[in-house]
């Protein structure tokens, strides 16, 4: 089984559209997180939820949209797709919040090609 | 702030030969986690210190931490190609509750 899971794996997509990207983890964590890797690799954070609650919102532009309609499942919507949003989302939970620290699962990631 | 600089960036190395990256910080470190991706996959965890001066093991690999918590190092001895991916360090997010800030990364070629 599948720890934390995402969908879809690719998405390409022309400029100006809006998409959706899901994850569900079945760990029974309370702390999910969206994670964005650009083409160099660095991982930059976006969101952070505790169960349902945003807590860690970073300079994202507000074109961003996570839902979280439980603790189990943490959404990210993306409205007016641009060329620099091309990248890997991964998806990600923890047990805790980083205050004590957890360690991350991440989800296989989301690769999303704006054209 | 709340940065974590990772070098080298890059390192490329034959088969049998050892590996280090480095994970370095302006201010004192709660802990350090480190993690692993391989080519076109996720990032997954290996392990986390917290203690002044602590060192692990995981067969091959040694990590340690700075007595100082301002650092930390992964050694790899005698590198195999399973070795090759991106190795990075994270910090807990200090008063930011739920962040950890990665390092920008080591990515390692093994040559057979």
């Amino acid at each position: 089984d599948t720890a934390v899971s995402q969908t879809p794996k690719y998405l390409v997509t022309q400029m100006g559209n809006d998409k959706s990207i899901k994850c569900e983890q079945n760990l029974g964590h309370d702390t999910m997180y969206w994670y964005k890797q650009d083409s160099k690799k660095f991982l930059k954070i976006m969101f952070s939820y505790n169960n349902k609650e945003l807590i860690i919102n970073e300079t994202v532009p507000n074109r961003f949209s996570p839902k979280s309609p439980d603790k189990a499942h943490l959404n990210l919507h993306i409205n007016s797709l641009e060329l620099g949003d091309s990248a890997v989302y991964f998806c990600a939970s923890s047990l805790q919040g980083f205050a004590n620290t957890g360690e991350l699962f991440f989800g296989e990631g989301s690769r999303l090609t704006v054209l | 702030g709340q940065q974590v600089m990772q070098i080298p960036q890059y390192q490329h190395v034959q088969e049998g030969e050892d590996f280090t990256t480095y994970c370095n910080s302006s201010t004192t470190l709660s802990n350090i986690q480190w993690y692993k991706q391989r080519p076109g996959g996720h990032p997954v965890f290996l392990i986390q210190l917290v203690k002044s001066g602590e060192v692990k093991k995981q067969k091959r690999l040694t990590f340690q931490f700075g007595e100082a918590k301002k650092n930390s190092s992964l050694h790899i001895t005698a590198t195999q190609t399973t070795d090759v991916g991106t190795y990075f360090c994270a910090r807990a997010g200090g008063t930011s509750y739920g962040k950890l800030t990665f390092g920008q990364g080591t990515i390692l070629t093994v040559h057979p």
